[in-house]
């Protein structure tokens, strides 16, 4: 149980397109989402967290503007990187507590490349 | 919420026992120590936790000092699909809304 689904696995895009990305809670229900961005050989970085039927709420540093978060049912959030650009190329996951559960559920991550 | 230092890398031969070491030297009396690990090109995956007892499950044991400013995991018997980036993650409390800090964590090699 507690599975995250994260769509696509991978995307090539060119520069100046939008991009989104679905994060899926399959058999339990998420008010609340986690989107990290990790570039390679460095750790997860909490971007922003996702909440149910509100605004979500961004990291600091993080554009709100550039990373639109949307969570508008209880198993989907979707980030969207807009008007990407090479440096936006990096694998994001999303993640989710589990109900009952401590342990935090993660998808399998989106490498994005930008063009 | 507490630092932890965990070496960058370790080795462990196939079959036997790995130990990967965890340091929260600052850690508080309400912390949580927390396991998770990172295969390639994978999301984190949730290995265990603890307080002050140690504690067992079915993929590891994690032992806590009586001072908690450490602990170690062990995984009884590696295999090669446990290669992987492990991280330790010192949080308050037990529920799963707050954000986790990540640190590097410790790359292990298991080798056959």
């Amino acid at each position: 149980g507690a599975v995250v689904s994260q769509h696509p696995s991978w995307v090539i895009c060119k520069s100046g397109t939008s991009v989104k990305i679905e994060c899926r809670s399959l058999d339990f229900q998420a008010t609340t989402m986690f989107w990290y961005r990790q570039f390679p050989k460095q750790s997860l970085m909490l971007m922003a967290t996702s909440n149910e039927g509100s605004k979500a709420t961004y990291e600091q540093g993080v554009e709100k503007d550039k990373f639109l978060i949307n969570h508008a049912s209880l198993t989907l959030s979707t980030l969207t990187v807009t008007s990407a650009h090479p440096e936006d190329s990096s694998f994001y996951i999303c993640s989710a507590p589990g109900q009952g559960s401590v342990a935090l559920h993660f998808g399998n991550g989106t490498r994005l490349t930008v063009t | 919420d507490a630092k932890t230092t965990q070496p960058t890398s370790m080795d462990c031969a196939e079959g036997r026992a790995a130990n990967l070491p965890c340091n929260h030297s600052t850690i508080s009396g309400n912390e949580y120590v927390y396991w998770y690990r990172q295969i390639h090109s994978q999301g984190p995956q949730y290995i265990i936790h603890g307080l002050k007892n140690n504690e067992t499950n079915e993929m590891a044991s994690l032992i806590i000092t009586e001072d908690r400013k450490s602990s170690t995991l062990i995984l009884p018997h590696a295999t090669l699909r446990d290669t992987a980036v492990y991280y330790c993650i010192v949080r308050l409390g037990a529920g799963n809304n707050r954000k986790l800090i990540w640190g590097l964590g410790t790359s292990l090699a298991v080798n056959p």
